[in-house]
Parts: C-alpha cells; structure tokens; sequence
C-alpha cells in the first residue's frame, strides 16, 4: 500500500504568515492527491483535489502544487479560522490519509 | 448539491458489532464511490472502505479485512457500514464519504455528519 508522510506533524504560525505543508507518497501517485481541512466536531471538507485544482468555493488563499512523489499545500496568508488540521490524501481504489498536520497559532 | 446524513450515535460492547447508516441526496446515488472513514480519539483519518454500487465494486483497508462490511440500498440511496467483534480501539467517530467522480475512485467531495461509536462495557 502507498504510504503517504506529511511535514511537519505541527506547525506554529501567525495571522497573515503564509505557510507550506508537504506531503511524500512512498511511490509515484501522478497527481492522484487531495488536500483536507479538519476542524474538531466537524467533518472533514476538501480543499484541493488532483493536486492542484481548488474545489469551488474554496478562498483563493489555499494552493496546492506537485506531481509523482511530492506535493504541498501553501496556504498564503493565514486568517484565524485556518488554524486547524490537515491531511493530504492519496485516493485510488485503496486510498490513504496522511498522519495530519496540526496548525497552532504562535 | 449532495448532502449525507448518518444515524446517531452508537454504545456498544466488546464482542457486538454496530450498523451505521448514511442516507444520500441530490445526487445519483449509485454512480459514485461511497466510502467509510474513521478517527479515533486523538489520532488521524483512517480510511476503511467503500463500494461503487453501479459497478458491483467494494474495497477494504486490510487491517478491517473480515471485519467490516459496506453495504448500499439503492432503493432508499443508503449507505451501511457494519463492524463486528467490536473492541474498545474502535472507539472513534465514522463519517461516510462520497467522492466527485462518476464511477470512479477520487477525492471526497461530500461527507456525513459522523457517527460517534463507543465500545465499551
């Protein structure tokens, strides 16, 4: 099974930093990859999927970029409300989550 | 737009099983991948499983191989998920998924509320 490894596990940041997060599949994927925003107590919402495509209605400030083994997740200027979790996913017929990447304010 | 609504919430003990449902709507339920996802307290998303129902296509992870059982009704567009041999690691909140892609696997685009399923006796 592909094994997907994000960086870093936790990240401190502040109100207008932009940040990036990567993720390394342990095989080529093309471009099969999405990127997941997690508040607590909420589902899961989808912000890019096939790496690169924002989904409709996402702000504009989140961008992913990367194909094969490596990709990131840039968010350009964080507001208050980004300060959750993240996961980058792997989706084919078995797909696969990152371990997360929980974003802290500084 | 597509909406899932899960059944409540589930208390169980060890050795039982528990049968979560996810209702669909507004959209053509059997042409898109259902999939099952988990997370436990305190860890990360955890994929279990899913079908595509127009294909007659189900996957599982390998560790709930045996163990979970994803089902569909397409005459209520329902999802079920069913684990058995409940243990108390399987604690965790159950969201269905639904992906953006006609018969095919890809990225979920829509997900349940979650269903918060403890085992405990």
């Amino acid at each position: 099974a592909i094994q997907l490894t994000q960086s870093p596990s936790s990240l401190s940041a502040s109100v207008g930093d932009r940040v990036t997060i990567t993720c390394r599949a342990s095989q080529g994927i093309s471009s099969a990859l999405a990127w997941y925003q997690h508040k607590p107590g909420k589902a899961p919402k989808l912000l890019i999927f096939d790496a690169s495509n924002l989904k409709s209605g996402v702000p504009s400030r989140f961008s992913g970029s990367g194909s094969g083994t490596d990709f990131t997740l840039t968010i350009s200027s964080l507001q208050p409300e980004d300060f959750v979790t993240y996961y980058c996913q792997h989706f084919n017929s078995y797909p696969t989550f990152g371990q997360g990447t929980r974003l802290e304010i500084k | 737009q597509v909406q899932l609504v899960q059944s409540g919430a589930e208390v169980k003990t060890p050795g039982s099983s528990v049968k979560v449902s996810c209702k669909a709507s507004g959209r053509f339920f059997i042409s898109y991948a259902i999939n099952w996802v988990r997370q436990a307290p305190g860890q990360g998303l955890e994929w279990m499983g899913g079908v595509i129902p127009i294909l007659y296509t189900s996957n599982y992870a390998q560790r709930f191989q045996g163990r979970v059982t994803i089902s569909t009704d397409e005459s209520t567009s329902t999802a079920y998920m069913e684990l058995s041999s409940l243990r108390s690691e399987d604690t965790a909140v159950y969201y269905c998924a639904t992906t953006m892609t006609q018969k095919t696997w890809g990225a979920f685009d829509a997900w349940g509320q979650g269903t918060v399923v403890t085992v405990s006796s």
